[in-house]
């Protein structure tokens, strides 16, 4: 079956600090891969999406930045973060572009600048 | 891609009927509707998803009006477990909206 983890699960970052969240998918290939990111008692906001290797497609123009370095492999990245960066962020992958396919989530990062 | 236009929060009774709207009058004629719910400090989870028929699976029920721009999630029996926000969604890039907050009620 199929399995999606990102870590870590919570940081506390200063302002100005570099952040890596890292995800990764099992049991499937070549799938869609997403970062979304979900601010106190706010709805989804979809921030970068992927459709493979190298492939990224940024939906929020912001200090963050997405990689695939590998097919079941995603990362959230800054180089100086804000305070406004802090929130729920959640890794979610799909089987494909599909829209019948069904979208599956991470457990999430919990994020706070300070 | 289409998106989605749904009631901030809403209220039920424990063991009553839910009815859960959402809008997508932007919907094209090959996405699917799809519904997620999100309990605290988790990662929204997979509830139903339709095209153009009435749908039905053993935690709710999804019913889609005639010209598809809008569809209703149903809950029949509304459990304390229910308490979530719930995210109706439609095309290929999963965007999703603020999502509707249901609170049961004892």
């Amino acid at each position: 079956s199929q399995t999606i983890h990102q870590w870590p699960a919570t940081l506390v970052q200063p302002v100005g600090s570099p952040l890596s969240l890292e995800c990764t998918v099992e049991g499937t290939s070549n799938p869609n891969l997403y970062w979304y990111r979900q601010a106190a008692g706010r709805g989804l906001q979809l921030l970068f999406y992927s459709v493979g290797i190298g492939q990224i497609s940024s939906e929020v123009p912001q200090n963050l930045s997405a990689s695939r370095p590998q097919d079941r492999q995603f990362i959230l990245s800054s180089k100086k973060l804000l305070l406004s960066d802090s929130g729920f962020y959640l890794c979610a992958w799909s089987p494909g572009q599909y829209s019948g396919n069904t979208i599956y989530f991470g457990e999430g990062s919990w994020l706070t600048v300070v | 891609d289409a998106k989605t236009t749904q009631p901030n929060s809403m209220e039920s009774n424990e063991e009553e009927p839910v009815h859960l709207p959402c809008n997508h009058s932007t919907i094209s004629g090959t996405d699917y509707i799809h519904w997620y719910r999100q309990l605290p400090s988790q990662g929204p989870e997979y509830v139903i998803h339709g095209l153009t028929s009435n749908v039905n699976n053993r935690m709710a029920s999804l019913a889609i009006a005639e010209d598809r721009k809008s569809s209703t999630l149903i809950l029949h029996r509304a459990t304390l477990r229910d308490a979530a926000v719930y995210y109706c969604s439609t095309g290929n890039q999963f965007y999703f909206g603020t999502g509707t907050s249901l609170t049961v009620i004892p």
